[in-house]
């Protein structure tokens, strides 16, 4: 069974563009979650989709945004870069019910803006 | 809100010896899981250990255990038998449990490095 996959794995970025990142969910899992990552901050949580829905929204500003789509995969959006936003991203997804509740993560994307 | 804490920013340990990650954490929910994840330098966050509120057995995997204090709110991972490939950035994160809003979202603690002397 194929894990959890993000896409790319490495970008670099002007500040004032916008990015758009992938996460493909292991096969059967509808919630999606994504998570920053940086030296300063640690893991923070972004947002969560399940069956197309935002059903969790961490503390970020509107600039971020998701998306899921009925395959479950999901994509995030990063608009008006800015130095800050350099990071890694990282996608999490889980099956539902209270026997599934691990988070399986992909490797990252790391995100440079310069 | 609920938080969780790591107090030890660096841990080393001999090949072969014990070692023992701490975590705290504070919530005033009932229903809730634990989890020990392991970061290497691939940056792959990878599952150690669960551990769901509701079972006072504390859980096992192999080398790795948990001491899991529900009353003081403390959830440490012991390492028996380190081995080079345990180095690697180690995570506590909470998870509510089903049923609540923030069913999906894992609260990190800020990790500790553990370094692992051959």
């Amino acid at each position: 069974k194929a894990g959890v996959t993000q896409t790319p794995r490495y970008l670099i970025k002007t500040r004032g563009q916008q990015v758009t990142l992938s996460c493909s969910p292991i096969s059967g899992h509808r919630s999606v979650s994504w998570y920053q990552q940086t030296p300063g901050q640690g893991l923070q949580f972004l947002f969560e989709y399940f069956s197309e829905t935002q059903r969790n929204k961490g503390n970020f500003p509107g600039r971020f945004s998701g998306r899921q789509f009925s395959n479950s995969r999901s994509e995030m959006n990063v608009s008006t870069l800015e130095l800050g936003d350099s990071a890694l991203y990282l996608c999490a997804s889980s099956l539902e019910g209270r026997g599934h509740t691990e988070a399986f993560f992909g490797q990252g994307t790391r995100l440079t803006v310069v | 809100a609920q938080t969780v804490t790591q107090s030890q920013p660096e841990m080393s340990v001999q090949e072969a010896e014990t070692v023992t990650l701490s975590c705290t954490y504070d919530t005033s929910e009932s229903d809730y899981y634990l989890f020990w994840y392991k970061q290497p330098p691939s940056r792959q966050m990878i599952l150690v250990i669960r551990q769901e509120a509701y079972k006072q057995q504390n859980a096992t995997e192999n080398r790795f255990s948990v001491n899991f204090q529900k009353a003081a709110k403390s959830f440490s991972l012991k390492i028996s038998d380190s081995q080079l490939g345990d180095a690697a950035m180690y995570f506590c994160a909470y998870r509510r449990g089903a049923g609540g809003t923030s069913y999906g979202k894992l609260t990190f603690g800020q990790g500790t490095i553990l370094t692992v002397h051959p």
